[in-house]
């Protein structure tokens, strides 16, 4: 699959803070995902948008599925410590049902 | 629920070893599972995808002579790197779906491969 344009690829963050991130893409996805990998295991599901336009929460975790199909962000709200991590976004293609990712973010928080 | 389990976790061994990696779903069964390389800092690499009972599909650049996948029962795919060269070291993880075709895919969590 492609690999979609995810930014920022790095941030640092202070504790409390809230940390936004999103995802593009030049092809249409009728799944989005997003995904939180700690060093040396494997990508968790976190979040999972099926519909465009659509807005769902997991704890303090919100993400959206972009109207154009094209696009996701994943909001993280009063971040803690073990929010620490590289996050990364993924489209599921209809065609094939490959997942496409992209590059990653990853989010250092500082207490 | 969603479990995938991969093992080993870790492997080290000597250049022209060949060496398998299990990937196994816990609770549910995967008619399709994938298996990914992922280099340091770097994103996830498909490399094939494996079908229950059927013959694997590989990535273009992905040798498949190399990369011998069998998926022989629903809850199991293996991957054996042959003949493993120190180029082969890498984090190789596998993947499995829930159900339909639309529904995400749970991840093991990883074999790092350390060829000498």
């Amino acid at each position: 699959g492609q690999q979609l344009n995810q930014s920022p690829q790095s941030m640092f963050i202070q504790e409390g803070e809230d940390v936004s991130m999103n995802c593009t893409s030049s092809s249409i996805f009728n799944t989005w995902l997003w995904y939180k990998q700690d060093p040396g295991e494997g990508p968790v599901l976190l979040i999972a948008l099926y519909k465009a336009g659509e807005l769902t929460s997991n704890g303090r975790l919100t993400a959206q599925f972009g109207i154009t199909r094209k696009d996701s962000f994943l909001n993280i709200s009063a971040s803690i410590p073990s929010d620490v991590g590289i996050y990364f976004c993924a489209g599921l293609s209809s065609n094939d049902y490959k997942l496409s990712f992209g590059a990653g973010t990853t989010v250092t928080v500082r207490a | 629920g969603a479990v995938v389990s991969q093992h080993p976790s870790w492997v080290i061994c000597k250049s022209g070893t060949s060496v398998k990696i299990e990937c196994r779903s816990l609770d549910f069964q995967a008619t399709t599972m994938f298996w990914y390389r992922q280099f340091p800092k770097q994103s996830l690499m498909l490399m094939a995808t494996s079908n229950e009972g059927s013959k694997a599909t590989y990535e273009q650049g992905v040798e498949k002579d190399k990369f011998l996948i069998n998926h022989a029962s629903l809850t199991l795919s293996t991957l054996t790197v042959t003949s493993a060269h120190p180029e082969d070291s890498s984090f190789y993880i596998c993947s499995a779906q829930v159900g339909v075709a639309n529904q995400p895919q749970h991840f093991g969590d990883g074999t790092r491969l350390s060829i000498l």
